[in-house]
């Protein structure tokens, strides 16, 4: 099993719907967690950070968590066509500093 | 804060050959990361540093690969006898001291591309 897992996609959204994106992890001393934008042959961005359970909203972006069911979700209001990315989730653990990344999720916003 | 920066920004280079790449990060900022990219994956771990020391290598890091952070501000990461399977982007990515440093800024990083 992956240690953050997400689904590839590519997830089609049409603009101006919410997309929604999942992330999964397995090991339960996780505490931080994050989500990145990377646009194509660019480097990572950060958007998000979340670090208790329950949502966490910035502008048109929220980000979900639940350690119990060791889920992370991220929720985009308002689909742009500018939002057409692969999201990135990433997961710090315990008492380590190393980001643990899943494969990301390729979204495309379809105008 | 001018953000981090990474040089070169691309690199190719053959067979056998070594490279070196340098990264600066965000001003003050006294833990540093490595990681690389693949296509179509996230980026992996490589090293981490707190200042000059470091402190924690991925087993990815094979003895080929060394990073240094001689006066904790630039590090360099220097691939020795390049082999195909070492065309990837290699990222460098900051964080502050302040609070629990949980969160990482990344440079735009360097697409190595052995032939």
């Amino acid at each position: 099993q992956k240690e953050v897992e997400q689904n590839s996609g590519p997830l089609s959204v049409p603009e101006g719907a919410i997309a929604s994106l999942n992330c999964t992890y397995s090991d339960r001393v996780s505490q931080s967690f994050f989500w990145y934008r990377q646009y194509s042959g660019k480097s990572p961005e950060l958007i998000m950070s979340i670090y208790s359970n329950g949502d966490k909203e910035d502008g048109r972006f929220t980000a979900q968590l639940n350690k119990a069911s060791q889920y992370v979700s991220l929720l985009i209001r308002d689909s742009q066509p500018s939002d057409s990315a692969t999201y990135l989730c990433a997961v710090k653990v315990q008492g380590a500093q190393k980001l643990v990344f899943g494969q990301g999720t390729r979204l495309t916003i379809n105008p | 804060d001018t953000g981090v920066s990474q040089n070169p920004r691309h690199k190719i280079t053959k067979r056998g050959q070594n490279v070196t790449f340098r990264c600066d990060p965000i001003s003050e900022h006294n833990r540093l990361y490595w990681y690389r990219q693949t296509l179509g994956q996230g980026p992996e771990f490589l090293t981490y540093f707190q200042n000059e020391a470091q402190l924690e290598k991925s087993r990815l890091l094979s003895d080929r690969f060394s990073a240094e952070r001689p006066k904790g501000s630039f590090s360099t990461l220097e691939i020795q006898r390049t082999e195909q399977g070492d065309s990837a982007m290699y990222l460098c990515a900051s964080t502050s001291r302040d609070g629990a440093g949980r969160e990482q800024y990344f440079g735009p990083g360097t697409r190595l591309t052995v032939t």
